[in-house]
């Protein structure tokens, strides 16, 4: 089993939707969250981070993060055709080196 | 522009051949890292170096080699390609401890090995 368990998709949504991705965790150490976006054909950018339980909102986008089910999620509200992209979460123990460990990603596609 | 920089873009090699993948920043980041892209893989790390003068496995680290050339340049190679090396690979970097920033990518290399 994968440390980081992220649903592949694609998942389609007409434009406007309100557009949930998720991810599972194993590691109970993991104390930081992140949603990289990543276009076709580029490479991830961070889209926002997180830190502990809780949520954090940035415009559109919302993270939440459950670490009693080691679950984490990416809202996005009033999507739009431009949010479509590959997003992947990624996740960072507290002490020591930072290593990321990094879900597969979710395909986005968001229709006019 | 500050980033990390990849070179080349795109590059064809047939199997057996050699080849080094470039990686530059300039953000004085100390940690720099190698990662190859598959369909439904993911990200898997390759190799990574924490600081100037240090590098490790990542996992998947058979079949390459790094240089860690300075604190800027980590580059990977190739010595001997093979089919299962086609892959779209990512450079990034990172500040050790940092961990509210995470890790910037570069916009990849294409690498198809036929």
């Amino acid at each position: 089993q994968k440390e980081v368990e992220q649903d592949p998709g694609p998942l389609s949504v007409p434009e406007g939707a309100i557009v949930s991705l998720n991810c599972t965790y194993s590691n109970s150490a993991f104390q930081y969250f992140m949603w990289y976006r990543q276009y076709s054909r580029k490479g991830p950018e961070l889209l926002m981070y997180t830190y502990s339980s809780g949520n954090k909102e940035d415009g559109r986008f919302t993270a939440q993060v459950d670490k009693s089910s080691k679950y984490i999620s990416l809202f996005i509200r009033d999507s739009q055709p431009s949010d479509s992209a590959t997003y992947l979460c990624a996740m960072s123990e507290n002490t020591g080196f930072q290593k990321l460990v990094f879900g597969t990603g979710t395909r986005l596609l968001v229709s006019p | 522009n500050a980033g990390v920089t990849q070179t080349p873009k795109f590059q064809v090699l047939k199997t057996g051949q050699s080849m080094t993948l470039q990686c530059a920043q300039d953000m004085n980041h100390n940690s720099m890292y190698w990662y190859r892209q598959d369909p439904g893989m993911g990200l898997r790390l390759i190799y990574y170096s924490a600081s100037e003068g240090t590098t490790d496995k990542g996992e998947v680290p058979n079949g390459y080699n790094v240089s860690r050339l300075n604190k800027r340049e980590f580059s990977l190679r190739l010595e001997s390609a093979a089919p299962s090396q086609t892959s779209v690979y990512f450079c990034a970097s990172s500040e050790v401890y940092d961990r509210i920033s995470g890790y910037t990518f570069g916009s990849g290399t294409r690498l198809t090995v036929v």
